[in-house]
């Protein structure tokens, strides 16, 4: 009975590159909410998606930033041309029905941009 | 979501019970309350979440005065394993906005 799974764990890209993170969310789980936490921060909302479907991007920046959740597969964040400032602790959560504050979050991708 | 404030920092021994208490003035008849626990360099965890009066797990306790404008986290007999950050989060349960909304959480440290 696995829980969130993240990977990679720990993510290095140098400035410019392409990161991609990927989320498995609890098995039977439909909701999956990706988070962002900065050094000596707090957990920041960036979006949250359903099956083939974005329903909250509201935390998401607007540029460089993407998010998915195939039918199939993980669900997938997606930061292109990466800088510095994008270097923090990224989280995924899933939840089996929508507004369940019984998240179950993942480990998370400790993306670091050299 | 209602705003919430809880202190930034509490110190206790290993063994004492713990309560951390949230204020969130503003909660609305449909709001729940829901404490995350979150170790360095892992995401938060689930730990308990009421409406009214009390709610007890195996973990922790959760006291709801009648008037919900705050609430306490109980954490019995804790161990140095419980340091942690706690975050009191309020919103409703029915939503369909999905997004939690995070604070700055209360730093727990239990020292031997």
């Amino acid at each position: 009975n696995a829980g969130v799974m993240q990977n990679p764990r720990h993510l290095v890209r140098r400035r410019g590159q392409e990161a991609r993170l990927r989320c498995s969310p609890v098995k039977g789980h439909s909701h999956v909410y990706w988070y962002r936490q900065l050094p000596e921060e707090g957990l920041k909302f960036m979006v949250y998606l359903q099956k083939e479907n974005i329903i909250d991007e509201s935390g998401m920046p607007k540029e460089r930033f993407s998010a998915e959740f195939p039918k199939e597969g993980p669900s997938i964040l997606r930061i292109q041309q990466v800088v510095r400032g994008d270097s923090a602790a990224y989280f995924c959560a899933s939840s089996p029905r929508s507004g369940d504050y019984g998240y179950t979050f993942g480990s998370g991708t400790r993306l670091t941009v050299v | 979501l209602a705003k919430t404030t809880q202190p930034i920092s509490m110190d206790s021994y290993e063994g004492q019970e713990v309560n951390i208490t949230c204020s969130h003035n503003n909660i609305a008849t449909n709001d729940y309350i829901t404490w995350y626990q979150q170790f360095p360099s892992q995401g938060p965890r689930f730990i308990i979440q009421g409406y009214k009066t009390k709610v007890t797990n195996e973990v922790a306790s959760l006291f709801i005065p009648a008037d919900r404008k705050s609430s306490t986290l109980s954490l019995p007999r804790v161990s140095l394993s419980d340091t942690a950050v706690y975050y009191c989060l309020v919103g409703r349960s029915s939503s369909n906005t999905g997004k939690l909304i995070f604070g700055q959480g209360t730093t727990l440290q239990v020292k031997p």
